[in-house]
């Protein structure tokens, strides 16, 4: 069975750092894209970026790049999604997904709460 | 890129069909079959229902069907149910990147 087990919800200040994952379990880690997905309280989805963990390739969104870090560490079976300096408009429950050929998103993780507040 | 338009709520009565539209351009949905429809109840994630514009994954009702003309996609319910009260998402290849749909609140009267 296909599972995407992200890291807990988190409570941060403004301008701190923060780097939430995505571990993967029953399939091969690094023949699936791994996508990042927004949904900031109340409202829609919003697609951020994808990675490819086999070879670390990497795909933002114009309106993430920049602003966050995907990456991935195959030996682990992890994503990753980071900041460097968070800012409340960062709050957020944040998904990964798994990827699949026709750019649809079959599995989910269970998402993670990010807080950020002063 | 700009979000895919999605009507902000549809309704319907138990056992009737509702549809609801998704509407791109013809750098995104107007070019691929790559069109996705995702349901997702309160507190939930998303969960996939249907791919590549019509295609349904295992376990999906087949009361669920998806469709594409042009820049607009569509997804039906036939027989809506109560169980199917929650949020709907369309999500398309752009290109590069994906896009997703503002989100159509269904409410089963």
């Amino acid at each position: 069975e296909v599972q995407l087990v992200q890291s807990g919800a988190e409570v941060k200040k403004p301008g701190e750092s923060l780097k939430i994952s995505c571990k993967g379990f029953g399939y091969s880690f690094t023949n699936y894209w791994i996508g990042w997905v927004r949904q900031m309280p109340g409202k829609g989805l919003e697609w951020m970026g994808i990675i490819h963990p086999g070879d670390s390739d990497t795909r933002y969104s114009p309106s993430f790049q920049g602003q966050v870090t995907i990456s991935a560490d195959k030996s682990i079976s992890a994503a990753f999604l980071q900041w460097s300096s968070l800012k409340a408009s960062d709050t957020a429950m944040y998904y990964c997904a798994r990827q699949n050929d026709g750019y649809d998103y079959g599995d989910w993780g269970q998402g993670t709460l990010v807080t950020v507040s002063s | 890129q700009s979000a895919l338009t999605q009507p902000a709520s549809v309704s319907g009565s138990p056992g009737q069909s509702i549809t609801i539209s998704c509407t791109g351009t013809i750098s995104d949905v107007g070019s691929y079959n790559l069109v996705s429809w995702y349901q997702q109840h309160p507190g939930k994630a998303p969960k996939l229902m249907i791919y590549e514009a019509w295609k349904r994954p295992s376990g999906v009702s087949n009361r669920f069907s998806g469709s594409k003309s042009g820049n607009t996609a569509s997804l039906t319910i036939s027989g809506v149910q109560a169980e199917d009260e929650a949020d709907y998402y369309c999500c398309s290849y752009a290109g590069s990147s994906v896009v997703f749909g503002g989100g159509t609140k269904l409410a089963v009267l």
